[in-house]
């Protein structure tokens, strides 16, 4: 089981917006940065979002992060089919001294 | 831009020694300021993170796999490597390299990752 939990599934219409869930606990989500990663399958993982809600220069402004309490989002606008993905939510824990990852969410545009 | 690939055996057999290593280009391990990094996923899980190596060979493991983990680095080939002992069925995973910023909390770039099987 991850640490971090994550819905297993979204779904939505192109043009439209999707919110992905990520809740944990005060010793990772609570008091450390949480990063978000889009997930193709066979291509390398691609950071979208870093330190809560900071974009990496060329992700669009349709994908956007915020945290609160021990649970953060991540909110996708106008949908489009190419945004089809598994989505991971990361942050460190310093319980376990360690990085931890959600299960994964896999976007489905309808 | 940094790219990291992985490479090394497909298949390994229970008991023995999985070894990967990941060649980086687009930027010097030896200048710093990163951790080197590796996270796998098992068939249809999620991802979890092993550990990571500085440039300097200081390392830092996940505790649930410290025992069986090591990893080295060779700044002059900008290669940094893993090795896990004793694997089971249970290590069968796509393996993936991957860079974070020291003092940071995310991994900026990843490897595309390389299936690790474990079967006789």
């Amino acid at each position: 089981q991850s640490v971090l939990t994550q819905p297993p599934s979204v779904s939505a219409a192109p043009g439209q917006k999707v919110t992905i869930s990520c809740s944990g606990s005060s010793s990772n989500i609570g008091n450390n940065y949480v990063s978000w990663y889009q997930h193709l399958p066979g291509a390398a993982p691609k950071l979208l979002i870093y330190d809560n809600n900071k974009r990496p220069s060329g992700i669009p402004d349709r994908f956007s992060g915020s945290r609160s309490g021990t649970s953060a989002t991540l909110d996708i606008t106008g949908l489009q089919t190419g945004d089809e993905a598994d989505y991971y939510c990361g942050t460190w824990d310093s319980s376990l001294t360690g990085g931890v990852f959600g299960g994964g969410t896999k976007l489905t545009v309808l | 831009q940094v790219h990291l690939q992985e490479s090394g055996p497909g298949l390994v057999k229970p008991s023995q020694t999985l070894s990967l290593t990941c060649s980086v280009s687009g930027g010097s391990i030896s200048s710093g300021g990163y951790y080197w990094t590796w996270v796998r996923q098992h068939p249809g899980k999620g991802l979890e993170w092993i550990g990571y190596i500085y440039h300097t060979g200081s390392t830092h493991f996940n505790p649930s796999l410290e025992s069986r983990v090591t990893m080295s680095v060779d700044t002059s080939k900008n290669q940094f490597s893993l090795r896990v002992n004793s694997v089971t069925a249970d290590d069968t995973a796509v393996y993936y390299c991957a860079r974070q910023g020291a003092g940071d909390y995310y991994l900026d770039y990843w490897g595309q990752g390389t299936l690790v099987s474990v079967s006789s």
